[in-house]
């Protein structure tokens, strides 16, 4: 039931692009995108719903690909202040309210 | 704006009692959402609370219970704590309703350790 994040973690440089992928078993309604930088809570990057819209925020976008149940979240030209968990979570058909979070991806940028 | 606030920060407690957390959601935010985070098991969902009703429950043993007060405001128990209880329990609120998504804001957590 939990969705599978890959890759587990992904080194970058500066001004790097990273594609963190998210799937899922389940007919899925909704994919949020957090954020968890190390001792902190979890910060809401976005939301896609069904249907295959892409949203942005910053120089990260995501694309959510209804038919393969499977979100990507797009990082372009990263900066330092990328680094930290990534976690998608899940939301399926009569479950609103219920994030299931992947395993999560750990991101760290390096000058 | 003030954002989530769980309390206390830190607990330590001890193998078989029980443990109460406390979470402010966002002035406004009507649904309230509970997760335990551990390094094995990742972020698994407890319970959600709308409007005082639990609408989800995840999959966790009965001594894990919750209620959400008419101001929003919620609280988490465990009884009977075991080791394995140890984490950081996150509460996040959301303006989500029955048919509006939106993100949930996560408070900093309490972090529960049962010796």
């Amino acid at each position: 039931q939990q969705p599978v994040q890959s890759p587990q973690a992904v080194i970058l440089r500066e001004g790097e692009d990273a594609v963190i992928n998210c799937s899922s078993s389940k007919a899925l309604y909704s994919v949020h995108w957090y954020r968890q930088k190390h001792g902190e809570a979890p910060v809401f990057l976005m939301i896609l719903l069904k249907g295959g819209e892409q949203k942005g925020h910053e120089k990260i976008s995501a694309s959510f690909n209804e038919k393969k149940q499977q979100s990507s979240l797009y990082l372009t030209a990263s900066q330092l202040s990328y680094s930290g968990t990534y976690f998608c979570g899940t939301e399926t058909y009569n479950q609103g309210g219920k994030l299931i979070f992947g395993q999560g991806t750990e991101l760290s940028v390096k000058p | 704006k003030a954002g989530v606030t769980q309390t206390p920060r830190y607990l330590i407690k001890t193998r078989g009692q029980q443990v109460t957390l406390s979470c402010s959601p966002i002035s406004g935010h009507r649904s309230v959402s509970w997760y335990q985070q551990t390094p094995g098991q990742g972020l698994q969902f407890l319970f959600e609370y709308f409007s005082e009703t639990q609408r989800n429950k995840g999959n966790f043993p009965g001594r894990f219970s919750g209620r959400q007060f008419s101001n929003s405001r919620s609280e988490m128990n465990v009884s009977t704590l075991e080791l394995g209880d140890s984490a950081l329990y996150l509460c996040a609120s959301s303006l989500a309703g029955d048919d509006t998504l939106y993100g949930y804001t996560f408070g900093s957590g309490t972090r529960l350790t049962v010796v």
